[in-house]
């Protein structure tokens, strides 16, 4: 596609659940990040991937979170039952390799009710 | 102390004018400097980096950059109504010029011009 992909646009689920949210990057891209952005706040890191395997994972808050992408292109951000404070903007990047200049999906609002 | 702090907004300014933004930080192993602008409902979108000392120009934007201060600063000349974002400062400890994605940024600056 022409630009970074991420769905849904919008999720709200109840606290507790377990939730998904999709990435899928500039075609060709092999590096891949995913920040979390809360209201009136920068974005934070969260996971870097380079192709498969995720390089940096430093960022993931603590073990609920949990990202995958098992083929080098789409990846996914799970999410395990689910805490009002999770309640975020979830924005994915693209890069051609980890050192150019990354590029930002639109973003999935989560809201934990 | 945060890494990257931003000063407090929200800044408004008069169309025509020069709108500063400022940034300081604390890792002094910070190499490479961005600003990003941020729409209201958008994704953030990179305007600018700068990786030495110095003025960066770029059109009607200016980054300046004092690793000795750990300050950076962003100069909008000729201010817009179309200007009018949210700006924030991202930092990286990755050298070489390169723009990581790993990135380190404050909590954004919101700028409004007004005609």
């Amino acid at each position: 596609g022409a630009g970074v992909s991420q769905t849904p646009s919008n999720k709200v689920t109840e606290k507790g659940k377990y939730v998904e949210l999709r990435c899928d990057p500039i075609s060709g891209h092999t590096a891949l990040y995913w920040y979390r952005q809360s209201l009136g706040q920068g974005p934070e890191f969260l996971i870097y991937f380079q192709g498969t395997g995720a390089a940096d994972d430093s960022g993931l808050p603590n073990d609920r979170f949990f990202a995958v992408r098992p083929e080098g292109s789409v990846s996914t951000l799970k999410i395990q039952r689910t805490e009002r404070g999770d309640s975020a903007v979830y924005l994915c990047a693209s890069s051609f390799t980890g050192d150019t200049e990354a590029f930002f999906g639109q973003g999935t609002r989560l809201t934990v009710v | 102390q945060k890494e990257v702090e931003q000063n407090s907004g929200p800044l408004s300014v008069p169309e025509g004018a020069i709108a500063s933004l400022n940034c300081t930080y604390s890792d002094r192993g910070s190499q490479s400097f961005f600003w990003y602008r941020q729409y209201s409902g958008k994704s953030p979108e990179l305007i600018m980096s700068i990786y030495s000392n110095g003025d960066k120009e770029d059109g009607r934007f200016t980054a300046q950059l004092n690793k000795a201060s750990q300050y950076v600063s962003l100069l909008i000349r000729d201010s817009q109504p179309s200007d009018s974002a949210t700006y924030l400062c991202a930092v990286t400890r990755d050298a070489g010029g390169t723009s990581y994605g790993k990135l380190t940024f404050g909590q954004g600056t919101i700028l409004t011009v007004h005609p």
